[in-house]
């Protein structure tokens, strides 16, 4: 079975400081790796997927198959990304279909 | 596009009633999916459909039912409530499967069962 670890709840950071969410993940298949983020009274958006390999507002997340971890990265932190975040897994159920396993999330508070 | 839709956005039920959370989308997906987020937890999937007429159990089923009539709707249904059921549900839909289609996610519905 899938499973997404995110170990840590709560993050603060000071603003430019650099922000470093981890996830690490278990699955016997080849993963497919997503952030969500989910902003102060928003909806739960995609940040960005492992396949794309983009930066999106300044992150990035490398897929390392060795560590299996899929940890997101920004190297100057500002107040707009305070929020919470999420590491996906797809697997794939008995329709193929797409089922994401996520994590317990971060909350991430930078600190002006 | 309004994307996903959910109602209502916040409920109380007394435990033992009934209710059904609306989910509708206008971005013609054929995959549907419902959560719950519990503090501290993460999101958990309860059911999830394919298509129309297409449904099946996810990680934490019980408790509850839903229904894929259209590729629109994708309601949920309550029969009994329970206090283990308050939390904040999220109706989801994605165009196919795979890392080309990302989850859509509604706003939510905070329930709370007293």
């Amino acid at each position: 079975a899938q499973r997404v670890t995110q170990p840590e709840k709560l993050l603060s950071v000071f603003k430019g400081a650099p922000v470093e969410l981890k996830c690490n993940y278990s699955y016997s298949g080849s993963p497919e790796l997503f952030w969500y983020v989910q902003y102060s009274r928003q909806r739960l958006q995609l940040l960005l997927r492992h396949i794309s390999r983009e930066s999106i507002k300044g992150f990035t997340a490398d897929l390392n198959k060795g560590e299996t971890s899929f940890h997101l990265k920004k190297p100057f932190a500002q107040e707009e990304d305070s929020a919470m975040y999420y590491c996906a897994l797809t697997s794939y159920g008995y329709y193929g279909n797409n089922r994401l396993a996520f994590g317990k999330g971060n909350q991430v508070v930078v600190i002006p | 596009n309004a994307g996903v839709t959910q109602t209502p956005k916040f409920r109380i039920l007394k435990i033992g009633q009934s209710m059904t959370l609306q989910c509708t989308q206008d971005m013609n997906h054929n995959y549907m999916y419902w959560y719950r987020q519990d503090p501290g937890m993460g999101l958990k999937l309860i059911y999830y459909s394919v298509g129309a007429g297409i449904t099946d159990k996810g990680e934490v089923p019980n408790g509850y039912n839903v229904s894929r009539s259209t590729t629109e709707d994708f309601p949920l249904r309550l029969e009994l409530a329970a206090p283990s059921q308050t939390s904040v549900y999220f109706c989801a839909s994605s165009r196919d499967r795979g890392h080309n289609s990302p989850l859509h996610f509604g706003n939510g519905t905070r329930l709370t069962v007293t």
